[in-house]
């Protein structure tokens, strides 16, 4: 079975300090892998989301990036954190569909998140 | 472009009430529906899908109706307990390429009294 993993849990970083946060996927290969953040009271916002090693689609303009260094590694990075960036995490996975009319394995996995508090 | 427009929260009920959470939709393709459910602290898990139009997609007592005529989605369970307190997203993806984005509603808190 897959399993995602995220770490860590929780986080409490200065402003202006940098940041990394890890995700990894177990028990599938060539998934697709996605970044939100679930900012307090609001819902979920796509951060950035990759296809394959060393490509990375973003989707809102900001001072985080992403990289995938391994097929199933997914690090979201910041060289200088901002209050703004309080949120909560999450880091998710997907199939990458077959081709044709076929519909299914769109769902998305999701791990348990990171808590991350800007002081 | 797609969005999920999901009725605003907080819901209060109490145990055994009959829940509903609207979800409508708007797509510029045939989008697959989804209802995620997120409990304190944790990630999201998926709850039910239906990837085509009067599909219904259920689990845990909880339904949901594709209904293409009105492009919604809503939520219902029958008798609702205090585990069910959570947040829920409705959401939707687009087939089409290789990266399939969901778009999520805002989320809607269910909160439930004994």
């Amino acid at each position: 079975s897959q399993t995602i993993h995220q770490w860590p849990a929780t986080l409490v970083q200065p402003v202006g300090s940098p940041l990394s946060l890890e995700c990894t996927v177990e028990g599938t290969s060539n998934p697709n892998l996605y970044w939100y953040r679930q900012a307090a009271g609001r819902g979920l916002q796509l951060l950035f989301y990759s296809v394959g090693i060393g490509q990375i689609s973003s989707e809102v303009p900001q001072n985080l990036s992403a990289s995938r260094p391994q097929d199933r590694q997914f690090i979201l990075s910041s060289k200088k954190l901002l209050l703004s960036d309080s949120g909560f995490y999450l880091c998710a996975w997907s199939r990458v569909p077959s081709g044709g009319l076929v519909r299914k394995d769109y769902e998305q996995y999701f791990g348990p998140g990171t808590r991350l508090t800007v002081t | 472009g797609n969005s999920v427009t999901q009725m605003e929260g907080p819901v209060t009920l109490s145990e055994e009430a009959f829940l509903t959470i609207n979800c409508t939709y708007t797509a510029t393709g045939y989008p697959s529906l989804f209802w995620y459910v997120q409990y304190p602290g944790e990630g999201l898990q998926l709850l039910l899908k239906a990837t085509k139009a009067d599909d219904k997609g259920s689990n845990k007592g909880f339904e949901a109706t594709y209904r293409k005529e009105t492009t919604s989605f809503h939520l219902e369970k029958g008798s609702v307990q205090v585990s069910d307190s959570a947040v829920y997203f409705c959401a939707l993806i687009i087939s089409g390429g290789s990266n399939y984005k969901l778009t999520f509603g805002k989320g809607t808190l269910l909160t439930v009294n004994p």
